[in-house]
Formats: structure tokens, C-alpha cells, sequence
């Protein structure tokens, strides 16, 4: 069975730095490049970036290049979203996914809160 | 950039109805499109891919149909399960996604 399992829920302050983390299991962490998506409180999914495990190529959405960095760490089928300084507008529930063209595997998603 | 725009955005139906919700791309992206159903407090999850394929274990009376630019996603005949926010995407070039549709309780 495919199983994304996030890191837990934070609660930062603005400027502060944050890496968080999707581990996955139940097939080749390899095979597939691994997608993260941005729900916005009360509104709709917003596609961030792609990278692919093997050799960690990644795109990035536009709106989120220059805002957070992919990277993977294929010895533990980790792949991890990180910003280094969070602000406000960042509040939001992030979700990784497997990328079958479409988002086939959804992970149970992080919630991140950035208050002062 | 693709726009994707669902019609409508609300919806109020009851149960036994059948559903059909409208997903329109801004340019042809074949047959390259999801549905995705969220339940509050839940992940998203997909019910069809390339515009019509049912993904497993999701029942039939999920359908889905179009290529080019027009698509619908029908629900035969709405169950309680169902009452949740649907999503479509498109995987043509990049992803985007509609802005979502809530099918509420009339």
C-alpha cells in the first residue's frame, strides 16, 4: 500500500525558517516525482513544485519559484519542502503527492501556521 | 499559463440527483484531466483521470467526459457520502486547477 506520511503541524513566527518533511512507502521512492500542493484556509489547491527522487530535477510553479526549495533524500524515501524565511501569507495546509501525470497518492497533509 | 474554471461553484442538490459539474480549460488540453473530490478536514482524493478513466475503488456512478477544452464530471445519482468539494485539473502543461465546486445538502 502507497503511504505519504508528512511531518507534524508547526506554528512559526515570520522570518523564521521551516523544513518539512514526506515520507513515503510501499513502492520505489524512485519510480515516481513527488509533487506538493498549497491549500490556502478556505480556499482551493494551488500546485508548488515536482522533483524527481532520482536525480532530484525539480520544477517549480511560477508563483513559488524563489519562495521554497525541493529536495529529497532518497536513502530515507524523504522528500522535503523547506523555506527559509516564512511569512504571514504562508499560512496554509501544504500536501505532498505522487505524480502519475495526475496526483494519484495525497499525503494526510502538514498545516502550517505563521504568526507573530 | 492553462486557466481552469469550474461551473458552478456552489451547488444545492438531494440525494438521489444526478450531478454534473463543468470544467472548462483555457486552451486544448486533449484529455489530459482529473477530478479530485475534499471532504473538510481531508486530503483531496481522485475519482477519474484522463477525463474519463475511473480510478479504483471509485464507485460508478462517477463518470466522467470531454477532451479539448469542455468537460463534466456527472454523479448519477448523489449518495450522502458525496456532499464535498470537487476539483478539476489539468496535466497537459504543468498543473492547475479549477476553483472548486461544493455540492451541499438542499
Amino acid at each position: 500500500e502507497v503511504q505519504l506520511v508528512q511531518s507534524g503541524a508547526e506554528v512559526k513566527k515570520p522570518g523564521e525558517s521551516l523544513k518539512m518533511s514526506c515520507k513515503v512507502s510501499g513502492y520505489n521512492f524512485g519510480n515516481y516525482w513527488i509533487g506538493w500542493v498549497r491549500q490556502m484556509p478556505g480556499k482551493g489547491l494551488e500546485w508548488m513544485g515536482i522533483i524527481y527522487p532520482r536525480d532530484s530535477d525539480s520544477r517549480y510553479s511560477p508563483s513559488f519559484q524563489g519562495q521554497v526549495t525541493l529536495s529529497v533524500d532518497k536513502s530515507i524515501s524523504t522528500a522535503y519542502l523547506q523555506w527559509s524565511s516564512l511569512k504571514a501569507s504562508d499560512t496554509a495546509m501544504y500536501y505532498c503527492v505522487t505524480v502519475n501525470g495526475y496526483f494519484n497518492y495525497w499525503s494526510q497533509g502538514t498545516l502550517v501556521t505563521v504568526s507573530s | 499559463d492553462i486557466q481552469m474554471t469550474q461551473s458552478p461553484s456552489t451547488l444545492s442538490a438531494s440525494v438521489g440527483d444526478r450531478v454534473t459539474i463543468t470544467c472548462r480549460a483555457s486552451q486544448s488540453i486533449s484529455s489530459w484531466l482529473a477530478w479530485y473530490q475534499q471532504k473538510p478536514g481531508r486530503a483531496p482524493k481522485v475519482l477519474i483521470y484522463k477525463a474519463s478513466s475511473l480510478e479504483s475503488g471509485v464507485p460508478s456512478r462517477f463518470s466522467g467526459s470531454g477532451s479539448g477544452t469542455e468537460f463534466t464530471l456527472t454523479i448519477s445519482s448523489l449518495q450522502p457520502d458525496d456532499f464535498a468539494t470537487y476539483y478539476c485539473q489539468q496535466y497537459h502543461s504543468l498543473w492547475s486547477f479549477g476553483q472548486g465546486t461544493k455540492v451541499e445538502i438542499k
